[in-house]
């Protein structure tokens, strides 16, 4: 079946502006993360969702920052005002916690530049 | 508030040796630790986890070790390969209420033919 996808790809802005980067999860999986991945670094968590609610948003980095999921399924990250620190590869990755299953799967993340 | 230490940053071994990264926790709430393996360019997957309910866990030549009273795990990777090397990363989760995951920084294994 299809894995997490997520768009785009690739994303140049220049400082100020917003930019919007989508997640589509495995279908199902009521879990869904992001995280930030500078280059070279690791991962860092930004926030996750069950369901469509967000019960720990305490890795957003700033007010600039906010996600939201609706029907249960694609999640939308919001940067607002983006600055040149907000440069990294975002990631999104989906799980289910049926028979305790718990691996997260990762989309291929979108690799944000901000001039 | 909850932080994982990996290290080393970077391993560098022979085809054939053994390789061992080793992580600390600092949330003894936490239950689930997996460890992820990224090629380059590519995104992270699941190689193996462990919950706190058990001391060591094998699959193959990867083999994860936990001692929770010390808050340390530990990855094994025995008969080590070339197609082994990538960037390592351990993780730490406290699994009965939230999801978040904490992450290590990750590890550079390059494995030398």
């Amino acid at each position: 079946g299809a894995g997490v996808s997520q768009s785009p790809s690739n994303k140049v802005t220049e400082k100020g502006k917003d930019v919007e980067l989508r997640c589509d999860p495995i279908s199902g999986h009521t879990a869904l993360y992001w995280y930030r991945q500078s280059l070279g670094q690791g991962l860092e968590f930004l926030i996750y969702f069950q369901g469509n609610s967000a019960p720990d948003k305490s890795g957003l980095p700033s007010d600039r920052f906010s996600a939201e999921r609706t029907g249960g399924s694609v999640s939308t990250l919001t940067i607002q005002r983006t600055q040149q620190e907000d440069s990294a590869v975002y990631l999104c990755a989906s799980s289910t916690r049926k028979d305790g299953n718990n691996e997260q799967f990762f989309g291929p993340g979108t690799r944000l530049t901000v001039l | 508030g909850e932080n994982v230490e990996q290290h080393p940053s970077t391993l560098s071994v022979q085809e054939g040796d053994s390789a061992v990264i080793k992580c600390t926790y600092s949330d003894s709430a936490s239950n689930y630790f997996p460890w992820y393996k990224q090629e380059l360019g590519k995104r992270p997957q699941l190689i193996i986890d462990i919950r706190s309910n058990v001391g060591e866990k094998k699959d193959q030549r990867i083999a994860v070790t936990l001692n929770k009273t010390a808050k340390h795990f530990s990855l094994h990777i025995t008969e080590t390969q070339p197609e082994d090397s990538a960037v390592y990363f351990c993780a730490a989760r406290e699994d009965t209420g939230g999801f978040k995951t904490i992450f290590g920084a990750g590890t550079r294994l390059f494995v030398k033919a």
